[in-house]
């Protein structure tokens, strides 16, 4: 079946540090790739997506690259900031008849100041 | 305009009742979602509902567990004969259309806690 391992937390770094987060996957076919985020209170929010290998998505400055060689989809900033404090969640959506999102466990993020 | 709506936000239910938990979608998105959140997990898919009917209930856990949404809009998930193992967040979404790269916009969530 589908799944997604990413890099357990907690993470803490310091402000302006660089991020990365890691996230593999397994799935059939050509799935699409999501990061979506949860801040402290609020609801799981799209960060960021890729639809094909090899495409790019980015989004307030967080990028991850699609690759399909390595079945990675791994989340990068180059500057982190306090407000970037939050839980991410790799997942994944796969083609074909299946239209559900399987997500990662998910990576809390502590930024200092 | 509106995003996706989950009453209540919190449900505190003894063990062995029933709850229900209502979810509001997006206007004109035809695809909802249930899903269940475990503290320090990611979230569980349960249901999946195109327009009215149930596409895929895969996730559902056992049969204590039902969802519904008559009228492709308003959903509600129903659990029978509550468990202390079924407190956990329950998130609803949405999405324009069941496309593999069309993103699901979530709801706060419900949290049910089972005593």
């Amino acid at each position: 079946g589908n799944s997604v391992t990413q890099m357990e937390g907690p993470v803490t770094l310091s402000e302006e540090a660089f991020l990365t987060i890691n996230c593999t996957y397994t799935a059939t076919g050509y799935p699409s790739l999501f990061w979506y985020v949860q801040y402290p209170g609020e609801g799981l929010q799209l960060l960021l997506k890729a639809t094909k290998a090899d495409d790019k998505g980015s989004n307030k400055g967080f990028e991850a690259t699609y690759r399909k060689e390595t079945t990675s989809f791994h989340l990068e900033k180059g500057s982190v900031q306090v407000s970037d404090s939050a839980v991410y969640f790799c997942a994944l959506r796969a083609s074909g008849s299946a239209r559900q999102l399987t997500f990662g466990s998910g990576t809390q993020l502590t930024v200092l100041p | 305009g509106a995003g996706v709506s989950q009453t209540p936000s919190n449900k505190v239910t003894e063990k062995g009742k029933y709850v229900e938990l209502r979810c509001d979608p997006i206007s004109g998105h035809t695809a909802l979602y249930w899903y269940r959140q475990s503290l320090g997990q990611g979230p569980e898919f349960l249901i999946y509902f195109q327009g009215t009917g149930a596409a895929d209930d895969s996730g559902l856990p056992n049969d204590r567990f039902f969802a519904v949404r008559p009228e492709g809009s308003v959903s509600t998930l129903k659990i029978q004969r509550t468990e202390r193992g079924d407190s956990a967040v329950y998130l609803c979404a949405s999405s324009p259309g069941g496309q593999s790269n069309s993103p699901l916009h979530f709801g706060n969530g419900t949290r049910l806690t089972v005593t």
